[in-house]
């Protein structure tokens, strides 16, 4: 069975900082891969999504970039971030649904 | 970006109450999907619809996909405290997955 594993869990950022969330998936080859983005209570925001290694196409045009180094890895990374960066980040991969990770919570301040 | 609006954003009902959530959409999507959110963690997959008009009942709740295929309603019967969460649909096209915009629903005891 498919695992998904993201971290950190929480992240407390200054503004201007760099930012790298990982996301690894276990029991599965060449998924396809999505990064989000939540506003408490709110629905999820399609950011970045893969459909194997180094494919990455953006949904939206924004402060952040994502990489697909390896089959298996997912990687959201930004040079300088926002206040408006803050969010709920989940890591998704596509099987027979749509399984996700357990969420990167972000604070930039 | 498709988008999907959900109605009513926020919902609180007594226990034993009966509701109904929707999904509507200008766009047709090959599937629709329904996930519970609880706090903190990633959405959890309820079920997928995929053809125009299906219904799919899974124990108190009742999934209904349009015959176009836009737009998909949520039915619970006799809510329970156990109900509340984040509902959010989503539609599948090609590689991409739209999430709603999300009903916040409290079931009071």
């Amino acid at each position: 069975s498919q695992t998904i594993h993201q971290w950190p869990a929480t992240l407390v950022q200054p503004v201007g900082s760099p930012l790298s969330l990982e996301c690894t998936v276990e029991g599965t080859s060449n998924p396809n891969l999505y990064w989000y983005r939540q506003a408490a209570g709110r629905g999820l925001q399609l950011l970045f999504y893969s459909v194997g290694i180094g494919q990455i196409s953006s949904e939206v045009p924004q402060n952040l970039s994502a990489s697909r180094p390896q089959d298996r890895q997912f990687i959201l990374s930004s040079k300088k971030l926002l206040l408006s960066d803050s969010g709920f980040y989940l890591c998704a991969c596509e099987g027979e649904k749509l399984f996700f990770g357990s969420g990167t919570q972000l604070s930039v301040l | 970006t498709q988008l999907l609006e959900q109605s009513p954003q926020f919902l609180s009902i007594q226990e034993g109450e009966n509701l109904t959530v929707y999904c509507n959409s200008s766009s047709v999507f090959s599937s629709l999907q329904w996930y519970r959110q609880e706090p903190g963690e990633g959405p959890v997959l309820l079920v997928t619809v995929v053809t125009g008009g299906e219904v799919k009942k899974l124990k108190r709740l009742t999934f209904q996909f349009g015959d176009a295929r836009k737009d998909s309603s949520l039915h619970i019967t006799a809510a329970q405290p156990g109900d509340t969460g984040l509902y959010l649909c989503a539609g599948g096209t090609g590689n991409q997955f739209y999430f709603g915009t999300g009903t916040s629903l409290t079931v009071i005891p």
